[in-house]
């Protein structure tokens, strides 16, 4: 099972950028960096995801490192609705999600 | 609309019972998943149908057994309920192309 380690736990000030932190030292060549995440007593919620390039759309922004060891996934200006369980994995042409322990945002005003 | 439902949103159930959970995805995905969420917050997947067809099957009890009667609708049941099958049950969809995955909002199984 593919395997990631991102922080247990992290704080962010409303209105900063979060900045979520994962790595995937085992990543292959062919296998995609997703991240998902979780509000209380919510289904998980795609956020984006992304092979080499960096990303971004409407929510966040993916920052992918050259190695593809790790990335970083950013929201610009955090809310309080963004304090939720954020899941990093990567996946390739197997088609299950492996979720890991996640890491809990908790946004503060 | 709704992308992906499931009923019931709660249920609460005897041991030994058998009881069953429903899926719909109007988004027109070709797969369909069932996860499950247990007290320490980790997220399993337990079974994947494509266009109707079982194509996952993770380690999970005989006792559990979906179907899937059209590819909108992936149904989740449950003989002879244990304590130990208390936990939150996600479905999700997804495309062929593979660029997100769609969950529900989970059903909370009790086992009493």
């Amino acid at each position: 099972d593919a395997k990631t380690t991102q922080p247990t736990s992290m704080d962010c000030a409303e209105g900063r950028a979060a900045n979520l932190p994962c790595n995937h030292s085992t990543i292959s060549g062919n296998e995609y960096v997703y991240w998902y995440r979780q509000i209380h007593s919510q289904g998980p919620q795609y956020i984006i995801h992304g092979l080499k390039n960096n990303e971004t759309n409407e929510m966040a922004s993916l920052i992918i490192t050259e190695d593809r060891k790790s990335s970083t996934l950013i929201l610009p200006h955090a809310t309080l609705r963004d304090t939720a369980v954020y899941y990093c994995f990567f996946t390739g042409n197997t088609d299950k999600l492996i979720f890991g322990t996640g890491t809990r945002l908790q946004v503060f005003p | 609309d709704t992308a992906v439902s499931q009923t019931p949103k709660y249920l609460v159930t005897q041991m030994g019972n058998d009881k069953s959970i429903k899926c719909e995805q109007n988004l027109g995905h070709d797969t369909m998943y069932w996860y499950k969420q247990d007290s320490k917050k980790f997220l399993k997947i337990m079974f994947s149908y494509n266009n109707k067809e079982l194509i996952i099957n993770e380690t999970v009890p005989n006792r559990f057994s979906p179907k899937s009667p059209d590819k909108a609708h992936l149904n989740l049941h449950i003989n002879s309920l244990e304590l130990g099958d208390s936990a939150v049950y996600f479905c999700a969809s997804s495309p062929l192309i593979r660029t997100g995955y769609t969950f529900g909002s989970g059903t909370r199984l009790t086992v009493v």
